[in-house]
């Protein structure tokens, strides 16, 4: 696709469900960084995926919190038994290379409510 | 980690006039300095950015200096336009690493 593509655009769901965010890169982007936006807030980084080197999770709020990134391409942000506080717009970037200082491409985001 | 801190979190100016923006950083070997644009409900788009070997670059009525002794950097915004109003981010970011974003700045431009 032309842009970085994210899947979901909305969810709810119940309080201590999980849920799945996917987020599609640009093609051939290797770095793709997952980022959390809460109503009125800065951009929070959850986690960094650098080509085939070990994801940065240093972000990740808790262990009910996981991401994984399959083929180097699409890449799945998991929550587990969300909580309300885990409501915000989970955003997705991706850039050309992890050593090179290239721009980072949004996605359009995933906007989480949790009831 | 990285730690960014940008100042101040609103500005209010009226048209035509100047906005400047300021960002410091923590890690010395940051260098790549990006600002992100965000209109109300739209994702963040890159507006321009910075490289280390350098300490000015300007874009029409945008421009971003960096002073790397100091480990700030700014973003100033000539000749405001409404259309100018929007949260912007800055960012900071070492090779290898993640990019890491300021707390951001909301821009009012009043007619």
């Amino acid at each position: 696709g032309a842009g970085v593509s994210q899947s979901p655009s909305n969810k709810v769901t119940e309080k201590g469900k999980d849920v799945e965010l996917r987020c599609d890169p640009i093609s051939g982007h290797t770095a793709l960084y997952w980022y959390r936006q809460s109503l009125g807030q800065g951009l929070e980084f959850l986690i960094y995926f650098q080509g085939n080197s070990a994801p940065d999770k240093s972000g990740l709020p808790s262990d009910r919190f996981s991401a994984e990134r399959t083929g180097g391409s699409v890449s799945t942000l998991t929550i587990q038994r969300t909580q309300q506080e885990d409501s915000a717009v989970y955003l997705c970037a991706s850039s050309l290379a992890w050593a090179a200082n290239t721009e980072a491409f949004f996605g359009q985001g995933t906007r989480l409510t949790v009831v | 980690g990285e730690n960014v801190e940008q100042h101040p979190s609103t500005l209010s100016v009226q048209e035509g006039d100047s906005a400047v923006i300021k960002c410091t950083y923590s890690d010395s070997a940051s260098n790549y300095f990006p600002w992100y644009k965000q209109e109300l409900g739209k994702r963040p788009q890159l507006i321009i950015d910075i490289r280390s070997n350098v300490g000015e670059k300007k874009d029409q009525r945008i421009a971003v200096t960096l002073n790397k002794t100091a480990k700030h950097f700014s973003l100033h915004i000539t000749e405001t336009q409404p259309e100018d109003s929007a949260v912007y981010f800055c960012a900071a970011k070492t090779a290898g690493y993640a990019l890491n974003f300021g707390k951001g700045t909301s821009l009012l431009v009043t007619p």
